[in-house]
């Protein structure tokens, strides 16, 4: 089994473009999330969906989209990348409570 | 808003010691959670307590819960190099299947 797998790992980007995260679960799992870490800061909350087609808000949702057009699917964008979004986004599904993470994105944004 | 404040910091020791973090927390909780995460990977669960527990074992892992202090210990026991990682809480609030993490604590184990 995969588990969650994010891509890409690594990306570069420009103050004001755009990209979108990518995080695929093969375990079937309702729940999916994404967190950013920033040092001395811990994991924070992006946003969540608690099943197909269902998106909510978590911690620090701004400046973020995402979308859950498949189960196994878990979408995150950014539309106009800054600086302060530079950061590593984790990806996370979970089954009765306990969260299954990916390895990370690393994103740096100039 | 961090839930979870893990305490210490930082903590360095030897192989073969003891290694005990604390969690605070602020409101109620279902559960409380260990992660563990190593330099440059996702976090890994560790183990899990529910709120009407009070001890539980996992290996060379034993986690408290104090529900009325809102805290929580890991012990980690007979540590080894390998357990060289940092360690989160993370809990749950209510009926939420948001999972709500501190801000780790460092371990280093010196050979």
């Amino acid at each position: 089994n995969a588990g969650v797998t994010q891509t890409p790992k690594f990306r570069v980007l420009k103050t004001g473009q755009s990209m979108t995260l990518l995080c695929a679960q093969d375990m079937n799992h309702e729940y999916m999330y994404w967190y950013r870490q920033d040092p001395g800061m811990g994991l924070r909350l992006i946003h969540y969906s608690v099943g197909e087609g269902t998106t909510a808000k978590g911690e620090v949702p701004d400046g973020y989209n995402v979308s859950r057009l498949k189960k196994q699917n878990f979408l995150l964008g950014l539309e106009s990348a800054a600086p302060s979004q530079t950061s590593v986004y984790f990806c996370a599904s979970s089954y009765r409570g306990e969260l299954f993470f990916g390895e990370g994105s690393r994103l740096t944004v100039l | 808003s961090q839930q979870g404040e893990e305490d210490p910091q930082a903590l360095s020791i030897q192989e073969g010691e003891n290694a005990t973090m604390n969690c605070s927390y602020k409101t109620s909780i279902n559960n409380l959670q260990w992660y563990r995460q190593n330099s440059g990977r996702g976090l890994v669960h560790l183990i899990l307590i529910r709120s009407n527990e009070r001890e539980k074992h996992s290996g060379r892992l034993r986690v408290t819960l104090d529900t009325s202090k809102k805290s929580s210990s890991l012990l980690i026991t007979a540590s080894r190099a390998a357990d060289t990682a940092s360690y989160f809480c993370a809990t749950a609030q209510g009926g939420s299947e948001k999972l709500v993490f501190g801000k780790g604590t460092k371990l280093t184990v010196n050979p």
